[in-house]
């Protein structure tokens, strides 16, 4: 199985600060990556696919990037509705593996 | 826009099977995959299996001996069967679209699985 690593697995930031979040896989898995955003209570939302494309109606601070084995997930200006446990996931090989999660709160 | 929504029992006993069901709404349920995932309480995710609409599945290796999905095209839906339950079972279950990456999702089915 392909191992997702994500770093940090907490972070507190202020609003308006930088925000990136990191996630190393275990082998190349080229740009086959997802990130999801998943607040309390409720079910993950697709943000980003193939490592680095915004999904559809997602806002533009959110940004991804990266290939092989190593990625980033780019807040550019937190905001307080995101606050959230966002996942890393490879959809490059079976079985699919998601990353340990992140979660992001309010300074 | 796709809505997908599980049903099923929220408590099974140990060494039970849980099943759940999981309808899609607002689309057809043929040309997709439909995927199982689940959350254990305070947990990270792990994905179960998918199934495409033809009837074809892939499992997760570390469950695989213990599930079944399967579809039903007649009824939009697809489901969920995991035998020998135990309290390692006990989850938040999702149904989600896709084999690959997962762009919608249901709402999530706690399922405690009791002694």
């Amino acid at each position: 199985d392909i191992q997702m690593t994500q770093s940090p697995s907490s972070l507190s930031a202020s609003v308006g600060d930088r925000v990136t979040i990191t996630c190393q896989a275990s082998q190349d898995i080229s740009n086959y990556l997802t990130w999801y955003q998943q607040k309390p209570g409720k079910a993950p939302k697709f943000l980003i696919y193939d490592a680095s494309n915004l999904e559809t109606g997602v806002p533009s601070r959110f940004t991804g990037s990266g290939s092989g084995t190593h990625f980033t997930f780019t807040i550019s200006s937190l905001q307080p509705e995101d606050i959230a446990t966002y996942y890393c996931q490879q959809y490059h090989n079976l079985p699919l593996t998601f990353g340990g999660g992140t979660k992001v709160e309010i300074k | 826009q796709v809505q997908l929504q599980e049903s099923g029992p929220g408590l099974v006993k140990s060494s039970e099977t849980l099943s759940l069901s999981c309808s899609v709404s607002g689309g057809s349920i043929s040309s997709h995959y439909w995927s199982w995932i689940r959350q254990p309480p305070g947990k990270g995710l792990e994905w179960i299996g998918y199934i495409y609409f033809t009837g074809s599945t892939n499992y997760n290796p570390s469950l695989k001996s213990r599930v079944t999905i399967s579809v039903d095209t007649s009824k939009n839906q697809f489901s969920l069967k995991l035998s020998s339950v135990t309290a390692a079972d006990t989850a938040v279950y999702y149904c989600a679209r896709g084999g690959g990456r997962f762009d919608r999702w249901g709402q999530g089915t706690l399922v405690t699985v009791s002694s």
